[in-house]
C-alpha cells in the first residue's frame, strides 16, 4: 500500500524567505503526486501535481515542486514567503491505476513570522 | 458554479444520536469522495462513489458508518449511533473524470459529547 511521510509537523519562516516542504512517498510504481494547501476553516486545495514528464512542475500562488525518483521525494518550494502563505500543506500520492484516490501525509503547518 | 457544498458546516450531537452528513458535489463531475480528518489520523478516505455506485467502501471504520449517493448531485454520509471517537472534520470531494482534480468542500465539523 502506498504511504506518504511528511517529515516536519512545523515550520517556521520569515516573510521574504525561501521556503522548502519536504514528502516522501512510498509507493511500488511510478505515482500521481500532489500537493494541497488548507487554511484554516476551509477545504483543500490544489496547489500542483505530478503525473509525468517533467519533473519540476509549477503550480499556483509560485509554488513549485520537484519529483525525484532516486529518493521517493516531492518537495514543495517557494522562493519568497508571503504571510497569506501560512496555512497546512498536505502532499498526497494517488495510484496510477482505478479511479482518483488519494493517500495523505500528515501535513505540515507552515507559520510565517514578521 | 458554487463547489463541492456540504451542509451543516458544524455539528454538536449527544452519544448515541444519529447524525447525518451532506455533500453536493460539483455539477458534472462524476467521483465523490468522502475523507475524514483528525489530529490523530490526518485525512482518510473513508468512501468513494463513481457514477452514483460505490466503488470502495473499505476505509469506513464500523458498520455504524453507511453512505449513500441517491443521484448525481446528493450524497449522504451518516453515523448511527455516534460516539465521541467519530468526531472529527469530514469533507467530501468530486472529480471529473479520472486523475482531474479532486475539489473539496469546506468540511463538517462533527463533535459527539
Amino acid at each position: 500500500a502506498q504511504s506518504v511521510t511528511q517529515p516536519d509537523i512545523h515550520i517556521t519562516v520569515s516573510e521574504g524567505a525561501s521556503l522548502e516542504l519536504r514528502c516522501n512517498y512510498s509507493y511500488g510504481a511510478t505515482p500521481y503526486l500532489f500537493w494541497y494547501v488548507q487554511s484554516p476553516g476551509q477545504g483543500l486545495q490544489l496547489l500542483l501535481k505530478y503525473f509525468s514528464g517533467d519533473t519540476l512542475v509549477q503550480g499556483i500562488k509560485g509554488f513549485e515542486a520537484e519529483f525525484k525518483r532516486s529518493q521517493s521525494s516531492f518537495n514543495l518550494r517557494k522562493p519568497s514567503v508571503h504571510w497569506s502563505d501560512a496555512a497546512e500543506y498536505f502532499c498526497a500520492v494517488g495510484m496510477n491505476s482505478g479511479y482518483s484516490t488519494l493517500t495523505f501525509g500528515k501535513g505540515t503547518m507552515l507559520l510565517v513570522s514578521p | 458554479d458554487a463547489g463541492v457544498i456540504q451542509s451543516p458546516r458544524h455539528e454538536v450531537t449527544e452519544m448515541g444520536q444519529e447524525v447525518t452528513l451532506r455533500c453536493k458535489p460539483i455539477s458534472g463531475h462524476d467521483s465523490l469522495f468522502w475523507y475524514r480528518q483528525t489530529m490523530m489520523r490526518g485525512l482518510e478516505l473513508l468512501i468513494y462513489f463513481n457514477n452514483n455506485v460505490p466503488i470502495d467502501d473499505s476505509g469506513m471504520p464500523e458498520d455504524r458508518f453507511s453512505a449513500k449517493m441517491p443521484n448525481a448531485s446528493f450524497s449522504t454520509l451518516k453515523i448511527q449511533p455516534s460516539e465521541p471517537r467519530d468526531s472529527a472534520v469530514y469533507f467530501c470531494a468530486s472529480t471529473a473524470g479520472q486523475w482531474t482534480e479532486a475539489f473539496f468542500g469546506q468540511g463538517t465539523r462533527l463533535t459527539v459529547v
